[in-house]
């Protein structure tokens, strides 16, 4: 399978604990996007890398939050001191900087719950 | 603050019905509008991306056209079929992210 995939698919945690999901890209892509969906709303953007450089976060992504993309290849998101506001479906996605008209292609999400 | 809206919210068809949603964008700053499908438990996939005005796509049963001036995009899908039933997102991005509806919720019964 050649496309973007995300590990765990289904994450269940207690509040306040720590949790950190994984997102490998196509590997000729070299960006990549952390997106959250939650029930009844389209996906809000998070940030997103070129290569190993954060390029953008929104306002969304609290200082609880933290992305990686260490050698420009996979990508972890970690949220501390999870909160049941937390609860959603994190989605990722990979592109060409080329000329794609930026094509994200997605994988098929981490879903988190925070009881 | 970028709004991107979609109507109507969710929609229920009888197969062999052709459909059709609307997407609403900021005509300001476009780059480019994309069209995905997401089925439960599975990734949103790429459906179309148009970035001209007057643009049309077509895949299958499946059409979408793109008007930047007023800032809206329809997809239209003749003769639903139960395989049809999904959630239909349209994003708008002027660069790099994408701003997404809330999406349309296809049913369609046999």
């Amino acid at each position: 399978d050649t496309g973007v995939s995300q590990d765990p698919r289904h994450k269940i945690t207690k509040r306040g604990q720590n949790v950190t999901f994984r997102c490998d890209p196509i590997s000729e892509h070299n960006r990549l996007y952390w997106y959250r969906q939650t029930l009844g709303q389209g996906p809000e953007f998070l940030t997103y890398f070129q290569n190993e450089a954060q390029l953008e976060k929104s306002r969304l992504l609290s200082d609880r939050f933290s992305a990686e993309r260490p050698k420009g290849s996979f990508s972890t998101l970690e949220i501390q001191r999870t909160e049941q506001g937390d609860s959603a479906m994190y989605l990722c996605a990979s592109s060409s900087s080329g000329f794609t008209k930026n094509i994200q292609y997605f994988g098929a999400g981490t879903r988190l719950s925070v009881l | 603050i970028l709004n991107v809206e979609q109507s109507p919210q969710s929609l229920h068809v009888q197969e062999g019905d052709s459909t059709n949603f609307t997407c609403s964008f900021p005509s300001s700053n476009f780059y480019a509008l994309h069209w995905y499908r997401w089925e439960t438990a599975k990734s949103p996939e790429a459906l179309f991306v148009m970035t001209l005005n007057g643009d049309e796509k077509k895949k299958g049963r499946i059409s979408a056209t793109l008007n930047t001036k007023e800032g809206y995009s329809y997809l239209y899908i003749k003769g639903s079929q139960p395989e049809d039933s999904a959630t239909y997102l349209c994003a708008f991005t002027s660069g790099s992210r994408l701003t997404f509806g809330e999406g349309t919720q296809l049913t369609v019964n046999p």
